[in-house]
């Protein structure tokens, strides 16, 4: 079974404070994604990475940065949190080299900036 | 949301009937993956597809890649059922980055 996981689950910061939310997957995948999901515009790609040390922007970068470390992590990074990046925060994984793309999600991180 | 619209928005069905949620593309789309949100948030994965049908207990779901468009149908629809369901076109010669319709929320009645 995938097993994608995200902390914290729930976080709450000020404006102007940093943020780092964790993601950690086992599928022993190579690529990674953030998303964010907000009433209105499903979900959207922040940042993606194809395997350790590797980061690339995605649809909405602005505001934010991703780190690979490891295979299996991959951080995404509010250097200065604003209130428009409330938002519920999911991470996936996906690609295990088999030609295969499926993507599974972790349980999300509800993010609230105040 | 533009790229990957899905129809109807919301819907209500009665315990044991049957429905079709549809996913029209406007993007060569190479793969077509279904999703439910339960109630708690989480994203649970119900279908991934090429071109063609798979079929998984009471929920079939079909990709035409040729008409751009993907439908997913529910047979004799449970409480459980109820939820939002998502479906995502993984592009063609992309990043194998996925772009999600707004959703269909669906709320099954006893």
């Amino acid at each position: 079974e995938a097993a994608v996981t995200q902390s914290p689950r729930n976080k709450v910061a000020v404006t102007g404070g940093k943020v780092t939310l964790s993601c950690n997957q086992t599928n022993n995948h190579n690529n990674m994604y953030w998303y964010r999901q907000d009433t209105g515009h499903g979900l959207r790609l922040i940042h993606y990475s194809y395997g350790a040390g590797s980061t690339e922007k995605g649809d909405i970068p602005d505001g934010y940065k991703a780190s690979r470390p490891s295979q299996e992590n991959f951080s995404l990074i509010l250097e200065l949190a604003t209130p428009s990046q409330t938002s519920v925060y999911f991470c996936a994984s996906g690609d295990a080299g088999t030609g295969l793309y499926e993507q599974y999600f972790g349980p999300g991180t509800r993010l609230t900036v105040l | 949301g533009d790229q990957v619209k899905q129809s109807p928005s919301a819907l209500s069905l009665q315990e044991g009937t049957n429905s079709a949620l549809r996913c029209n593309f406007s993007i060569a789309t190479t793969t077509v993956q279904w999703f439910l949100q339960n109630p708690r948030g989480s994203l649970m994965n119900l279908f991934y597809l090429v071109p063609g049908t798979k079929e998984n207990g009471r929920l079939k779901s079909t990709f035409n890649s040729k008409e751009s468009y993907s439908t997913l149908h529910i047979r004799d629809a449970q409480l459980e059922d109820s939820g939002t369901y998502f479906c995502a076109a993984d592009l063609t010669g992309n990043t194998r980055k996925l772009i999600f319709g707004l959703g269909t929320t669906l709320q099954v009645q006893p």
